[in-house]
């Protein structure tokens, strides 16, 4: 079926440095994308959004770039913070679907800052 | 500003009990989302409402689970005589109604553990 899913379940980063984490996605339908940071017992913290037409978002140290030829999604942190420690979750959403309101989670990486 | 409320946090049934989970919405918001997010695993869709309409079950078991979003008070969860495989985190989202492109925003998550 469709999904969404991520290539590394755990990327170490030192701290200072930028962190690149990536998401492929299935759904061609698909035209809202959404990042989430999850910190242990704790719900998922919105980060940064992007729709279909657009290629790239920038937020306050996030950027979020969108390869829709290839169906990938990148999420940049610049200058990595020990707070950044967390899993990170790309999530979907087919508007004009009858899946619309259904986000579409990948299985998350585990973003591991080290001083 | 108070965010998406859940509750308890925790909640330990025995097998064959009833467990509840709660949610009030950020206020404003009219759509509620359940998620399940397995210990490792990204979260998983279950069910959609508005106030008095379940919007889409899609992710929802045939049997034991039911959803519903009252008028007045908060959205809830039931889970029927629990089984240890609903052992999991069980996040609320919300939304708010009429935005073009919409946020939906986590709740804490009830964290239920069956014995």
């Amino acid at each position: 079926g469709e999904s969404v899913g991520l290539h590394l379940p755990t990327l170490s980063v030192q701290e200072g440095d930028n962190s690149i984490i990536n998401c492929a996605y299935s759904n061609s339908a698909s035209d809202y994308f959404i990042w989430y940071k999850q910190e242990s017992g704790k719900g998922p913290q919105f980060i940064i959004d992007i729709r279909s037409n657009m290629d790239k978002r920038q937020g306050q140290r996030v950027t979020v770039l969108l390869n829709k030829t290839v169906k990938h999604l990148s999420l940049q942190i610049a200058a990595t913070q020990p707070g950044d420690s967390a899993v990170y979750f790309c999530a979907e959403n087919a508007r004009r679907t009858d899946s619309w309101g259904k986000l579409q989670f990948g299985a998350g990486t585990q973003v591991v800052v080290t001083p | 500003n108070a965010g998406v409320m859940q509750n308890p946090r925790h909640l330990v049934r025995r097998r064959g009990q009833e467990a509840r989970l709660r949610c009030s919405p950020m206020k404003g918001h009219s759509h509620v989302y359940w998620y399940r997010q397995l210990p490792e695993e990204g979260l998983k869709f279950m069910v959609y409402l508005q106030k008095e309409n379940i919007i889409d079950e899609s992710g929802m078991p045939k049997e034991r689970f039911s959803a519903e979003f009252p008028k007045e008070g908060p959205s809830i969860l039931r889970i029927q005589q629990v089984v240890r495989g609903d052992s999991a985190a069980y996040f609320c989202a919300s939304s708010f109604t009429g935005t073009a492109y919409y946020e939906q925003y986590f709740g804490p998550g009830t964290r239920l553990t069956v014995t």
